[in-house]
């Protein structure tokens, strides 16, 4: 079934380490993102991609950073982790505007 | 930009009772509206959504109802079971349009007791 993996899967880290989560799909979308999801503040936007040469700042982008190395695949940066970074992190793809979006089964990272 | 108010954040109900949610848009201009449901350590996932050219819309024991007007929609669950507990999103975009993703609400806990 086509689907949307993301690795790792479970990532304990130190502060001030550089950290990268990957996101590949299979559903042949053209729209990729990045949440962010802490306990009572829902699904947060980080970044955003409609294709390989369009990326876009979500909500909370400081911080962080992504590449979008094809259309497949979709990266995740955090350049210097801090704690208040600890959170489950979910790569979702649509195919338009309006079309549901696909999440894959998230990132749980906890940074010390 | 657009802004998405979800309540309760939590609910509890008995099985076998109706469960229902609900979430209010500010921008009128939204005619798209999923909900979400996110089962405990899963992924979200999509369970209905809602184009603004109705006002209902069912599937099976879920339904989400729209008011343009006084800009809500919500989610209503009938004979609730306890497979029915999670977290549940709604969410708002207007489509075709300037905004370029979906803006959820902060999510309703929903434990259905047995």
């Amino acid at each position: 079934d086509a689907d949307v993996t993301q690795t790792p899967r479970n990532r304990i880290t130190k502060t001030g380490k550089r950290i990268m989560l990957e996101c590949s799909q299979t559903k042949g979308h053209d729209r990729m993102y990045w949440y962010r999801q802490d306990p009572g503040l829902g699904l947060r936007l980080i970044y955003y991609s409609f294709d390989v040469k369009d990326i876009n700042k979500g909500e909370i982008s400081d911080g962080y950073s992504v590449s979008r190395q094809a259309q497949a695949k979709f990266s995740l940066s955090l350049e210097s982790a801090i704690p208040n970074q600890t959170a489950l992190y979910f790569c979702a793809t649509s195919g338009t505007t309006g079309q549901p979006q696909h999440f894959g089964d998230g990132t749980r990272l906890s940074i010390l | 930009g657009e802004n998405v108010e979800q309540h309760p954040s939590t609910l509890s109900v008995q099985e076998g009772d109706s469960a229902v949610i609900k979430c209010t848009y500010s921008d009128s201009a939204s005619n798209y509206f999923p909900w979400y449901k996110q089962e405990l350590g899963k992924r979200p996932q999509l369970i209905i959504d809602i184009r603004s050219n109705v006002g209902e819309k069912k599937d099976q024991r879920i339904a989400v109802t729209l008011n343009k007007t006084a800009k809500h929609f919500s989610l209503h669950i009938t004979e609730t079971q306890p497979e029915d507990s999670a977290v549940y999103f709604c969410a708002a975009i207007k489509v075709p349009g300037s905004a370029r993703q979906l803006t959820f609400g902060s999510g309703t806990q929903l434990t259905v007791l047995p």
